[in-house]
């Protein structure tokens, strides 16, 4: 069983619907969750970092974590076009950069105009 | 021009041939990193080095090797590539000591081994 379980898509919605994204994980020591931007023929970006459960917002876009059912969403609203690319969800157990970080599969996302 | 850059874009090779890809920032930054990534399998850590003198392993680092040449330049080896290295090759780097400080990713090698 992989440690981090992401559906790979691909999800094609219009544009401005509400996205959901979404990963599983089994490893009940990660805290520390990541969501990476892939845009095609691109290396991945950093979108947002949440630590622990709860939410975090950042204009359109919102990271949300549950830990008690270890998993993790990232929405978006009001989708662009340009929100186009690969989604990959991240996460770890420890917070130096020394740490191992375990990467989805990514999720393929496509918003027609 | 870009902060981190990688060549070849694109290698197809032979099994059993030496292959060498190449990586430079002009950030400034102390880290690199080599991942790989594959399909339904994500980015996996083959090595990383926090300096001239600091090379580790990542998780799947069998059957490759590292160079620091200097603060800005990092390169991964093939030694005798085979047809299940074949997979798009990222290099990163980063200036901060969390996992929540910034990768920047280069824009990545496309690698076929025959």
């Amino acid at each position: 069983q992989k440690e981090v379980e992401q559906d790979p898509g691909p999800l094609s919605v219009p544009e401005g619907a509400i996205v959901s994204l979404n990963c599983t994980y089994s490893n009940s020591a990660f805290q520390y969750f990541m969501w990476y931007r892939q845009y095609s023929r691109k290396g991945p970006e950093l979108l947002m970092y949440t630590y622990s459960s709860g939410n975090k917002e950042d204009g359109r876009f919102t990271a949300q974590v549950d830990k008690s059912s270890k998993y993790i969403s990232l929405f978006i609203r009001d989708s662009q076009p340009s929100d186009s690319a690969t989604y990959l969800c991240a996460m770890s157990a420890g917070y130096s950069s020394a740490s191992k970080i375990i990467f989805g599969s990514g999720t393929r996302l496509s918003i027609r105009p | 021009d870009a902060d981190v850059t990688q060549t070849p874009r694109n290698r197809i090779t032979k099994t059993g041939k030496r292959i060498m890809l190449e990586c430079s920032q002009t950030k400034g930054h102390d880290r690199m990193y080599w991942y790989r990534q594959d399909p339904g399998l994500g980015l996996r850590l083959i090595y990383y080095s926090f300096d001239v003198k600091d090379i580790n392993k990542g998780e799947i680092s069998d059957g490759y090797s590292v160079s620091r040449q200097a603060q800005a330049k990092f390169s991964l080896s093939l030694e005798s590539a085979i047809p299940n290295q074949t997979a798009l090759y990222f290099c990163a780097t980063t200036s901060g000591g969390s996992i929540f400080d910034e990768q920047f990713f280069g824009p990545g090698t496309r690698l076929t081994v025959l």
